[in-house]
């Protein structure tokens, strides 16, 4: 069974560039939710993805956003960075049809805005 | 989002129990608790979760109280492995995987 896989792992942006971040969701997994991590801070979240369609968002500008594939991988896009988009970037997939509420995560992108 | 309320920190020696507490008192009757915990350098892991019931598995132990405002996270030895964030989440029954974290609490454990 493979894990939740994020890329990049570490990667430095300028203020004003975009950036995209990929996930593969764990195997048999069809829902993909987003979370940034600042430092010192616990994960907040960002949006969850099922079957391709957004379906949850927690309190993050539009300049976030998101995709689902057919595959169940997502993407998160940030438009405009701004030195607070510093974080550690956590995707996590769960099924939730089975609405354990167990969600897996990678191990995170790590991005600075200088 | 219902919130949670934990200490920032406790400490434990190796191989004792150790008993995580959490605050909760605005929970709705159909709130999960859930408690996830992020090892350095990784990402947050499930541990447990549970409605109004206590819960056991092979990591931990899950003490809710009967009027579920409270509720404790019991690690029955404590490794230094468990040396972690812990954090308590409340999840609404259809919320789907839109989980809140707090700031969590840090455990050392003591050799």
């Amino acid at each position: 069974e493979t894990g939740v896989t994020q890329s990049p792992t570490h990667l430095i942006k300028t203020r004003g560039q975009q950036v995209t971040l990929r996930c593969s969701s764990q195997s048999g997994h069809n829902t993909v939710s987003w979370y940034q991590q600042a430092l010192g801070q616990g994960p907040q979240f960002i949006f969850q993805y099922y079957r391709e369609e957004e379906n949850g968002r927690g309190n993050f500008p539009p300049r976030f956003s998101g995709l689902q594939f057919p595959n169940y991988s997502s993407e998160l896009n940030v438009n405009a960075l701004e030195l607070d988009d510093s974080a550690l970037y956590l995707c996590a997939s769960s099924s939730l049809a089975e609405n354990t509420g167990e969600l897996f995560f990678g191990e995170g992108s790590r991005l600075t805005v200088l | 989002d219902a919130k949670t309320t934990q200490p920032n920190s406790m400490e434990s020696n190796e191989e004792e129990p150790v008993h995580l507490p959490c605050n909760h008192s605005t929970i709705s009757g159909t709130d999960y608790i859930h408690w996830y915990r992020q090892l350095p350098s990784q990402g947050p892991e499930y541990v447990i979760h549970g409605l109004t019931s206590n819960v056991n598995n092979r990591m931990a132990s899950l003490a809710i109280a009967e009027d579920r405002k409270s509720s404790t996270l019991i690690l029955h030895r404590a490794t230094l492995r468990d040396a972690a964030v812990y954090y308590c989440i409340l999840r609404a029954y259809n919320g789907g995987n839109q989980f809140y974290f707090g700031t969590g609490t840090s455990l050392t454990v003591i050799p």
